[in-house]
C-alpha cells in the first residue's frame, strides 16, 4: 500500500525541540522530493520545506528557516523534520507529502495523516 | 511570495447541483502551475486537480478545472455527499509554493 506515516509529534514548551519522522511505503521515497506542509488549528494550508531526492537542495519558509532543519535517510525511506526554537505559533499538524516535481503541475500528491504538534507553556 | 486568494470563502449548494470555486493569484503564474486539494475535517488534503485542468487518478470526472495567467477555477457538478469539504488552492510556480485561504462547501 503507498503510503506515507508520519510521527514525533506532541506537546513541547516554547523554547523547546522535537524531531518529525515520516515513513514511505509501497513506493521509493528517493525516486521523489518530499515536503513538509502544516496547517494551524483552524487555518489555512502552510509549506514549510522541501528536500531533493538526494538531500543536496533544501528549501525553507521563512518563518521556519533557521530553527527547521529536513533531512532524508533513502536507505530507510524516511523524511525527517528537526524542529528547534519552537514557538507558540509552531503549533499546527504537520504533514509530509510527496512532490511530483517531474510531472506538470509540481502538485503533492500523496500526503501523510498528519502528525500534531502543539506549543505550549 | 505569490498570494492566493479564493472566493469564495464558503458556500452551501445542494446534493446534485453545481459549485464554482476562483482562485486568483497576485501574478501571473502561467498555465500548468496550479493545483486544487481537497481537505476533509481530521483528514489529509487529496490532490483533485494539478497542472490547472489535469484530472488526478481516481478522481471523478464531475471535478473539473481551468484557467491561466492568474485566473483559475475548479467546478464540481452533480454535487455528491463526498463533495462537501474544504478546497484549496496552491501555486507551484514559484517557491515558497502557496495555497489559497480554502473554499468550504457545505450542504443546503
Amino acid at each position: 500500500q503507498v503510503q506515507l506515516v508520519e510521527s514525533g509529534g506532541g506537546l513541547v514548551k516554547p523554547g523547546g525541540s522535537l524531531r518529525l519522522s515520516c515513513v514511505a511505503s509501497g513506493f521509493s521515497s528517493s525516486d521523489y522530493y518530499m515536503t513538509w506542509i502544516r496547517q494551524a488549528p483552524g487555518e489555512g494550508l502552510e509549506w514549510v520545506s522541501y528536500i531533493s531526492k538526494d538531500g543536496k537542495t533544501i528549501y525553507y519558509a521563512d518563518s521556519v528557516k533557521g530553527r527547521f532543519t529536513i533531512s532524508r535517510d533513502n536507505a530507510k525511506n524516511s523524511l525527517f523534520l528537526d524542529m528547534s526554537s519552537l514557538r507558540v505559533e509552531d503549533t499546527a499538524v504537520y504533514y509530509c507529502a510527496r512532490d511530483q516535481v517531474a510531472r506538470a503541475g509540481d502538485s503533492f500528491d500523496l500526503w501523510g495523516q498528519g502528525t500534531k504538534v502543539t506549543v505550549s507553556s | 511570495e505569490i498570494q492566493m486568494t479564493q472566493s469564495p470563502s464558503s458556500l452551501s449548494a445542494y446534493v446534485g447541483g453545481e459549485v464554482t470555486i476562483t482562485c486568483r493569484a497576485s501574478q501571473n503564474i502561467g498555465d500548468f502551475y496550479l493545483n486544487w486539494y481537497q481537505q476533509k475535517p481530521g483528514r489529509a488534503p487529496k490532490l483533485l486537480i494539478y497542472a490547472s485542468n489535469r484530472l488526478e487518478s481516481g478522481v471523478p470526472s464531475r471535478i473539473s478545472g481551468s484557467g491561466s495567467g492568474t485566473d483559475y477555477t475548479l467546478t464540481i457538478t452533480s454535487l455528491q455527499p463526498e463533495d462537501f469539504a474544504t478546497y484549496y488552492c496552491q501555486q507551484s510556480y514559484t517557491l515558497p509554493p502557496t495555497f489559497g485561504g480554502g473554499t468550504k462547501v457545505d450542504i443546503k
